[in-house]
């Protein structure tokens, strides 16, 4: 796609409950991100995937957070057992494996996720 | 995790005045990217920052990349109603080629 597309943009979810997010990324970007961005807050890297490499997980701030991509293309990232402090906005980015970070890469507008 | 000190927090300015922001941290960084937030999207990159003094513009934007290679600076002048939204530095560590440390953003409020 032009952009990189994420769903659903909100969601507002019983605590307890699992959630799964959708990252797809611009066509031909091999490498995806997602950050989390809590209120008032930057940035939290939490999982950076490269084509067939294991992903960088060191950013998953527990056992409850688990992300996947499939055929190099779409990423769900899943949270189980979902806490009031998992309330945050949710962005995925995607870019060139050659540029990485250095080209700033393309962020989507990210899922907004309210634990009630 | 860790984050860079951006100040400042937030900032009202009159329609037409110059503005500027800035980020330090205790960490030297490769690069320097300054990225704007409107409301609902996610951020959009800037200006990229790639040598310890670079200064770069971008039409009424420009930034420079600190000479300890721990800081950087925004500036906005001439500032217009569609400049409001957040602005957030971020930086790649000299140990990652990939991820990025974001400082906790300027929120900018312009009054016509």
């Amino acid at each position: 796609g032009a952009g990189v597309s994420q769903s659903p943009s909100n969601k507002v979810t019983e605590k307890g409950k699992d959630v799964e997010l959708r990252c797809d990324p611009i066509s031909g970007h091999t490498a995806l991100y997602w950050y989390r961005q809590s209120l008032g807050q930057g940035l939290e890297f939490l999982i950076y995937f490269q084509g067939n490499s294991a992903p960088d997980k060191s950013g998953l701030p527990s056992d409850r957070f688990s992300a996947e991509r499939t055929g190099g293309s779409v990423s769900t990232l899943t949270i189980q057992r979902t806490q009031q402090e998992d309330s945050a906005v949710y962005l995925c980015a995607s870019s060139f494996s050659w540029t990485g970070v250095s080209s700033g890469y393309t962020f989507g507008s990210g899922t907004r996720l309210t634990v009630v | 995790g860790q984050q860079l000190n951006q100040s400042p927090q937030s900032m009202f300015i009159q329609e037409g005045e110059d503005v500027s922001m800035n980020c330090t941290s205790s960490s030297i960084f490769n690069t320097w990217l300054w990225y704007k937030q409107d409301p609902g999207e996610g951020p959009v990159l800037l200006i990229a920052l790639y040598k310890a003094g670079e200064l770069t513009s971008n039409g009424r934007l420009t930034a420079q990349f600190g000479i300890t290679r721990k800081d950087s600076f925004l500036n906005i002048s001439a500032s217009i109603p569609s400049d409001v939204g957040i602005y957030f530095c971020a930086g790649q560590r000299v140990d990652s080629s990939y991820k990025l440390i974001f400082g906790s953003g300027t929120r900018l409020l312009v009054r016509p």
